[in-house]
């Protein structure tokens, strides 16, 4: 057990709808990254979150949206769904400073039909 | 931004052999390089990171070496062993503070035959 949680572990939905990821991060941890890993992409970043307030964004499109609450879990939400969204996506915290490193969750794998 | 290139994309290599990846990355501001490893339907795991002051670091038969002025970085895994076989990613970010989101090369699958 990593330290972060995400859920569900499974999700399969159809084109168009909208659904919520969830993610707790490591105890004492601020931020929070959302990553999407697909078979010919790789782990591309979509969006970072520290103390609840957007700090970085990457590639995320604009049907996807986050956000992080007081107690600093965060939910990444996608709407409009498309069968390309399908993939894994991750979640990682980390803490302050240069030795904190990130920690991912075991990721919750998407599948839109 | 950022841009990590990770070579090769694949690696084969008898048990007990050495395998080294390695990786390029663009933004001489970067100054984090961790390398996670992904093991079949689990997310990345960090086995070891290395931070630009430093140009080599070395955890039991895994190392991962620095050069700055080239940007490139890699992971050397000596004596390797079945249960190394999985995804490996390169990663290069400028940490600091509150910011310092990760850019991933495309990762390595290594596979070791008994």
């Amino acid at each position: 057990d990593s330290g972060v949680t995400q859920t569900p572990k499974h999700l399969i939905t159809a084109t168009g709808q909208r659904v919520t990821l969830r993610c707790s991060p490591r105890s004492g941890d601020l931020s929070v990254y959302w990553y999407q890993q697909s078979l010919d992409q790789g782990l591309q970043f979509l969006i970072q979150y520290y103390n609840g307030e957007e700090r970085a964004k990457g590639n995320i499109l604009e049907r996807f949206s986050a956000q992080q609450f007081p107690d600093l879990h965060s939910e990444l939400n996608l709407s409009s769904l498309e069968l390309g969204d399908s993939a894994l996506y991750f979640c990682a915290s980390s803490g302050e400073g240069v030795g904190s490193g990130y920690t991912f969750g075991s990721g919750t794998r998407l599948t839109v039909v | 931004g950022e841009n990590v290139e990770q070579h090769p994309s694949t690696l084969s290599v008898q048990e007990g052999d050495s395998a080294v990846i390695k990786c390029t990355y663009s933004d001489s501001a970067s100054n984090y390089f961790p390398w996670y490893k992904q093991e079949l339907g689990k997310g990345p795991q960090l086995i070891i990171d290395i931070r630009s002051n430093v140009g080599e670091k070395k955890d039991q038969r895994i190392a991962v070496t620095l050069n700055k002025t080239a940007k490139h970085f890699s992971l050397h895994i000596t004596e390797t062993q079945p249960e190394d076989s999985a995804v490996y990613f390169c990663a290069a970010s400028i940490y600091g503070g509150s910011q310092g989101n990760l850019i991933f090369g495309k990762g390595t699958k290594l596979s070791v035959k008994p």
